[in-house]
């Protein structure tokens, strides 16, 4: 079945460093949402950016959409030892079940003090 | 009070026995979901419901049911556990494709 993929699926970096996380899919998207999951807790719905959106702010997130090459990335500027979580892309495939999200395997964020 | 809640939040439970997960939410979203979550693998998709009469098969339904008592209720069944279906369980309701989770289920079936 269709899932984003994360890259890397581990990343460690100091507080204040600014911190990428790339998502890849498969097939075309309504949209693509990224989400955070501190340990062994519920998702978190982060951000949203729709398919015909190439960039979005939110505080200090940016999210970038490119649909040519079925990818996405975060950015989480000046990192702070509480950004520490995994973080999850999810699409909503075009033409699919409305709400249907499928989520990828997670980028496991360390982000030390 | 959370949003979604889900009991329990912690199971242990035998190879071989029934068990149902409850998950309940006051955001009034007709659309809920069942995911499970194991490590190295994200979530996947149990079971959906649109609505009360409308129920959908996820990725990995195989030994699940689920039942949609109301708008608000969603619970989950193992009719007959088995140790591979140890996992984090998630809820979630959704509203213009933006869900909403639970704090998830701990099952271990030993």
């Amino acid at each position: 079945s269709q899932q984003g993929e994360e890259d890397p699926q581990a990343l460690s970096i100091q507080e204040g460093e600014n911190a990428t996380m790339n998502c890849s899919y498969k097939t075309s998207i309504n949209n693509l949402q990224w989400y955070r999951q501190n340990s062994g807790r519920g998702l978190v719905h982060l951000i949203l950016i729709r398919s015909n959106e190439r960039e979005k702010h939110s505080g200090r997130l940016r999210v970038t959409l490119d649909t040519s090459k079925k990818s996405s990335s975060l950015l989480i500027t000046a990192s702070r030892a509480a950004d520490t979580a995994s973080y999850f892309c999810a699409t909503a495939p075009y033409g699919g079940s409305q709400g249907n999200l499928i989520f990828g395997k997670g980028t496991k964020l360390s982000v030390k003090p | 009070d959370a949003d979604v809640t889900q009991t329990p939040r912690n199971r242990i439970t035998k190879t071989g026995k029934r068990i149902m997960l409850e998950c309940s939410q006051t955001k009034g979203h007709d659309r809920m979901y069942w995911y499970r979550q194991d490590p190295g693998l994200g979530l996947r998709l149990i079971y959906y419901s649109f609505d009360v009469k409308d129920i959908n098969k996820g990725e990995i339904s195989d030994g699940y049911s689920v039942s949609r008592q109301a708008q608000a209720k969603f619970s989950l069944s193992l009719e007959s556990a088995i140790p591979n279906q140890t996992a984090l369980y998630f809820c979630a309701t959704s509203v213009r494709d933006e869900a909403f989770f639970g704090q998830g289920t701990r099952l271990t079936v030993v």
